[in-house]
């Protein structure tokens, strides 16, 4: 069955640093893959998109890659800032079903002052 | 702001009871999917609903049922309920104007469902 892996340490970083979270797959090739933002007590925020012909996704300070042969997505955030700490969850279509997603647990990030 | 609500914000229910969740999304919306979310865990796909017919449903038992209405408000119904149901629930609303956009789903802020 369709799964998803994401670091579930939490990552603490300086305010400054590029922040780099990791989403994993297997048993599986999705169409595209996406990024979420969710602070606590709130629903998840659309990020990014990346489709499966794109190896690269950028959207202000955010950067996503999409590699299809290692089944892996790397979500960067530059000059982080501690605004930025929230859950970040990475979500892939359900097989055979546009817009029904399959999520990972999320990463807690947490930038410092 | 995403411009989906949810009501409630917080209920509380006893095993073997029934509860109505309900989403209010933004007009023109006519996609919403409902997710179960655990503690620490991701959103579950429960099912998903188009111009108000069922299209697909996720790994829940059939005492999860929903409605979708004209308005773009949408129900979310559990029969039975047990301890396990005890979850942050999220709708989520989609429209298909363009390719792009149907893709964005914009999530409410949640109810938190705790079954005693």
């Amino acid at each position: 069955s369709q799964k998803i892996e994401q670091n579930s340490e939490a990552l603490n970083i300086q305010e400054g640093k590029t922040a780099t979270l990791t989403c994993n797959y297997t048993n599986y090739s999705p169409a595209y893959l996406q990024w979420y933002r969710q602070d606590p007590g709130r629903g998840p925020v659309f990020l990014l998109l990346i489709r499966e012909n794109e190896k690269e996704k950028r959207k202000e300070r955010l950067k996503v890659t999409f590699d299809t042969t290692l089944k892996q997505s790397l979500f960067h955030i530059t000059a982080s800032q501690p605004a930025d700490s929230a859950t970040y969850l990475c979500a892939l279509p359900l097989s055979g079903g546009y817009n029904k997603l399959i999520f990972g647990a999320g990463t807690r990030l947490a930038v410092h002052p | 702001e995403t411009g989906v609500t949810q009501s409630p914000t917080h209920l509380i229910k006893t095993r073997g009871q029934q509860v109505t969740l309900r989403c209010s999304s933004q007009s023109g919306h006519n996609t919403v999917s409902w997710y179960q979310q655990a503690l620490g865990q991701g959103p579950q796909f429960i099912f998903q609903y188009y111009r108000e017919e069922e299209n697909g449903r996720g790994n829940f038992p059939p005492r999860f049922s929903g409605l979708q209405f004209p308005n773009y408000s949408s129900e979310l119904n559990v029969n039975a309920l047990e301890l396990d149901d005890s979850a942050l629930y999220l709708c989520a609303s989609s429209h298909d104007q363009t390719p792009a956009s149907f893709y964005e789903q914009y999530f409410g802020p949640g109810t938190r469902l705790t079954v005693t």
